[in-house]
């Protein structure tokens, strides 16, 4: 079954310890995406990946990071997670990119940093 | 700054009404215009989408009206049905690489 998929689903954690949010997809597809989803602000793109080894900046990047090695993984990074970054997050990923064809995305994750 | 503004944040329509759901944005280099729907604890998922070249889609019950002169674009959902509770997003992108999303619409149809 084409999916993508995220791990953990849930997540509760305290300020400052460090956590990896894992996305996979089984589609072959070159770009992945990820967005937080906040009450009232819709979705946010935090970091985006055209391909492997390529990364860059969504409209919300600070306090994350993340990486490419491998086409189907794109792993969303939080070094030192702040109370702020206590949302739902949602993986995607698309053949070429947003506007050439369909973006699915992940069940999401839902972080709770205390 | 957001760049898509979009109305109304919640709609109430019984069934086989026509939920209106309107959209507005400001940077005329916006290329390419999807509507995503969600359901409580999913993902969002494509739904339509439309290019500025256009002035109307269709797809089933759904369809989008793209206005370039007034930078709007809206969706209708015909005849619609308790299953399409849900919430609905619209969003605007230029190029390949970003997307930015509408702050959401809560659509409840009543049986």
């Amino acid at each position: 079954e084409a999916q993508v998929t995220q791990n953990p689903r849930y997540l509760i954690t305290v300020t400052g310890k460090k956590l990896t949010v894992t996305c996979s997809q089984n589609m072959n597809h070159e770009y992945m995406s990820w967005y937080r989803q906040d009450p009232g602000l819709g979705l946010r793109q935090i970091y985006y990946s055209m391909n492997v080894e390529v990364t860059d900046k969504g409209d919300v990047p600070e306090g994350y990071k993340v990486s490419r090695k491998e086409k189907r993984n794109f792993p969303l990074i939080l070094e030192s997670p702040s109370p702020n970054q206590t949302s739902l997050y949602f993986c995607a990923s698309s053949l070429y990119g947003v506007n050439t064809d369909t973006q699915y995305f992940g069940p999401g994750t839902r972080l709770t940093v205390l | 700054q957001q760049q898509v503004k979009q109305s109304p944040q919640s709609l109430i329509v019984q069934k086989g009404g026509i939920p209106i759901i309107n959209c507005a944005y400001e940077n005329t280099a916006f290329d390419y215009f999807p509507w995503y729907q969600q359901f409580p604890g999913k993902g969002p998922a494509l739904l339509i989408a439309i290019r500025p070249d256009v002035s109307e889609k269709k797809e089933g019950r759904f369809t989008i009206s793209f206005n370039k002169s007034a930078k709007q674009f809206s969706l209708h959902i015909m005849d619609s049905q308790p299953g399409d509770s849900a919430t609905y997003f619209c969003a605007a992108s230029m190029g390949y690489s970003t997307l930015t999303f509408g702050k959401g619409t809560m659509l409840l149809v009543s049986p």
